[in-house]
């Protein structure tokens, strides 16, 4: 089983839709990372959370440690919006390495 | 600041052959870090480093080499190149492990393919 799983794999939805991706984990962990890849390749950081809720422009991410699940938000949702999301935890009992999950792939049409 | 910066972007190699990619970063990072990502699959880590002179093995380190001289540069090599090595390689950096000094900066990316 995978220490990190995201859920849905792929998405694909309208312009102007709500969006609920969800990362689980199974280790403890000092903090959550969800990021974001761009089809060009680029990688870039959304959020860092280890507790509560953060929010910038149109997304959402929250986390709940006791139940070790986090959940990545975008309201109002845009085709620029299109792009792997990706969960990846810090954890405690692999040396603080970072863990990733595989990628949920968001296709939002217009 | 240039952020973290990669060279080559696309490289192709023969099996056997060696090579360096290189990754610099500007932002006095001291945890830097090198990933492959593979279609279907997370990023996995080769190697990393917490500081200059000190460096340690990630998931899967097996025919990769790292060194870390200065805070601002982490070259990858590739003793002899295989055909499971061709993905697509990135470097990463961040300040710490810590709090808000943990926000992972990525470089562009290398797509190598052996041959």
């Amino acid at each position: 089983k995978n220490e990190v799983e995201q859920s849905p794999q792929n998405l694909t939805a309208q312009e102007g839709e709500f969006i609920t991706i969800n990362c689980s984990y199974s280790v403890g962990i000092s903090a959550l990372h969800w990021l974001q890849q761009h089809p060009g390749g680029g990688i870039v950081s959304l959020f860092m959370l280890s507790s509560g809720k953060k929010k910038h422009g149109r997304l959402i991410a929250t986390i709940n440690i006791q139940e070790k699940h986090s959940s990545l938000h975008i309201t109002a949702s845009h085709p620029r919006d299109s792009a792997v999301y990706i969960c990846a935890v810090r954890s405690m009992d692999s040396n603080y390495q970072l863990i990733w999950g595989a990628g949920t792939k968001l296709i939002i049409k217009p | 600041n240039a952020g973290v910066t990669q060279t080559p972007k696309f490289q192709v190699l023969k099996t056997g052959q060696s090579m360096t990619l290189q990754c610099a970063q500007d932002m006095n990072h001291e945890y830097m870090s090198w990933y492959r990502q593979d279609p279907g699959m997370g990023l996995r880590l080769i190697h990393y480093s917490v500081g200059a002179g000190i460096t340690d093995q990630g998931e899967v380190p097996n025919g990769y080499n790292v060194s870390r001289s200065t805070t601002e540069d982490f070259p990858l090599r590739l003793l002899s190149a295989a055909p499971s090595q061709t993905s697509v390689y990135f470097c990463a950096s961040s300040y710490s492990l810590a709090g808000s000094e943990d926000t992972q900066y990525f470089g562009p990316g290398t797509r190598l393919t052996v041959l």
